[in-house]
């Protein structure tokens, strides 16, 4: 069955650790993407990237980083410079020639 | 900036009580608009694409309708198993620099049996 999962689903941190959540397909998908969903507002896009080896930041960058090295993974680390790193992560992928994003099972990440 | 609005932010409807939820958008240039189903503690679950006003889509008991400024999600008949937030999510030509959707934040339809 071709689709996308994430790992691990919860996950807990101490305040001050850098922590990677890892996002994989296999649906032959050009283009990834990392959202960030809060308790009463709208997911929110973190990083995205359409080819292997290039990304680009979306509208909350700040605190994050990632990599493509290849097609199938975009693993996403938050680090310890994001200030309200508690939430509900949620890696999508898409083709090339569509539009619509189909979502992995999310990763819940809890700092303390 | 593309925005999304979404009405009612929850929904309480008897089984088999049908209705609609309403997804207002402001872009620059419409590229899709999508619909979503979240569960609680789940990914979302791709639904629907409309492209141009005018344009319907239908699936069991959803049916989507677009219009130059707003989405209607309609829900005939639902059952307790159609309880879920759903979500809806623009793509537009400008985006920002940003290629990603703009999401609304949902609305909780719960329907009891």
């Amino acid at each position: 069955d071709g689709g996308i999962t994430q790992s691990p689903k919860y996950l807990f941190r101490k305040e001050g650790q850098n922590v990677t959540l890892s996002c994989e397909q296999n649906l032959n998908h050009d283009a990834m993407y990392w959202y960030r969903q809060d308790p009463g507002q709208g997911l929110r896009l973190i990083y995205y990237s359409q080819i292997v080896n290039d990304f680009q930041k979306g509208d909350i960058a700040e605190g994050y980083s990632v990599s493509r090295e290849k097609k199938e993974s975009f693993p996403l680390t938050v680090t310890s410079a994001q200030k309200n790193p508690t939430a509900f992560y949620l890696c999508a992928s898409s083709r090339r020639d569509a539009y619509e994003q189909y979502f992995g099972p999310g990763t819940r990440l809890t700092v303390t | 900036e593309d925005q999304v609005t979404q009405s009612p932010e929850a929904l309480r409807l008897q089984e088999g009580e049908s209705s609609s939820l309403n997804c207002s958008y402001t872009v620059s240039g419409l590229r899709g608009l999508f619909w979503y189903r979240q569960d609680p503690g789940k990914g979302p679950e791709f639904l629907f694409t409309l492209y141009s006003a005018g344009e319907e889509k239908e699936k069991e008991r959803l049916k989507a309708t677009l219009t130059k400024k707003e989405s209607f999600l309609h829900i005939t008949a639902p059952k307790p198993e159609d309880s879920a937030t759903y979500l809806c999510a623009v793509r537009s030509y400008s985006g920002g620099g940003a290629d990603g959707l703009t999401f609304g934040k949902g609305t909780h339809l719960i329907i009891q049996p």
